[in-house]
């Protein structure tokens, strides 16, 4: 069965601290992966990967892919209350149609 | 505009009500998505509409049903549902189907009595 896999499921950080979420998955037929970020409401949209070992930044986000040990990790540097949130990692897979298949997410703290 | 609306944020229905939920997006997508979120878990897709029709149902009970009037809306209609429905419904919309970054809606936070 396919699946998704994010470590740690929870983090607590103080302010100022870096950060690395994990995400492993083993899907027939990958796509890309994808990183949300969800507060109260929506996801919303960080990084899409679909290429190997090509750095994606956004501020102090950052993500790559590793397509042979099929995993990505999500840095955050200098950590601030608002990153405070759940991660969530997300792989397109085609299997009898493309499909949008999500970790279980990791919440993350961060404590002033 | 890379937004996507849904209405209404909050809905509180009987199990024999009939009630919508809407979605909206003018970002030019084609393929738009419904999906369930229950609490402290992830999105679990229902339906996805590609070029306004049904691609996928992911074997959602019937008294779900999802409509797509256009290639901007799409609607899901309920009737009789059961306390286990009450959730986070959330639409997403994408350039095309299992192509692009999703986009999400806010969310419709449903409860059943």
């Amino acid at each position: 069965e396919d699946k998704v896999v994010q470590s740690p499921l929870s983090l607590v950080v103080h302010e100022g601290d870096t950060v690395t979420l994990n995400c492993s998955y083993e899907v027939t037929n990958f796509r890309s992966l994808l990183w949300y970020k969800q507060e109260k409401k929506a996801p919303t949209f960080l990084f899409m990967l679909t290429s190997s070992g090509i750095e994606k930044k956004s501020g102090r986000l950052s993500s790559i892919l590793d397509k042979k040990e099929l995993f990505s990790i999500l840095n955050i540097t200098a950590t601030q209350t608002g990153d405070s949130a759940i991660y969530l990692c997300a792989v397109y897979e085609e299997t009898s149609g493309s499909r949008l298949t999500f970790g279980e997410g990791t919440q993350l703290t961060v404590n002033p | 505009d890379t937004e996507v609306t849904q209405t209404p944020k909050h809905l509180v229905m009987g199990m024999t009500n009939k009630k919508s939920l809407k979605c909206e997006q003018h970002m030019g997508h084609r393929a738009m998505y419904w999906y369930k979120q229950k609490a402290k878990k992830p999105p679990e897709l229902m339906f996805v509409y590609s070029y306004e029709k049904l691609s996928i149902n992911e074997s959602v009970p019937s008294r779900f049903s999802p409509e797509c009037p256009n290639s901007s809306l799409l609607n899901l209609h309920l009737h009789a549902l059961q306390p286990e429905d009450s959730a986070l419904y959330l639409c997403a919309s994408s350039q095309g189907w299992g192509t692009g970054e999703q986009f999400f809606g806010p969310g419709t936070r449903l409860t059943v009595l």
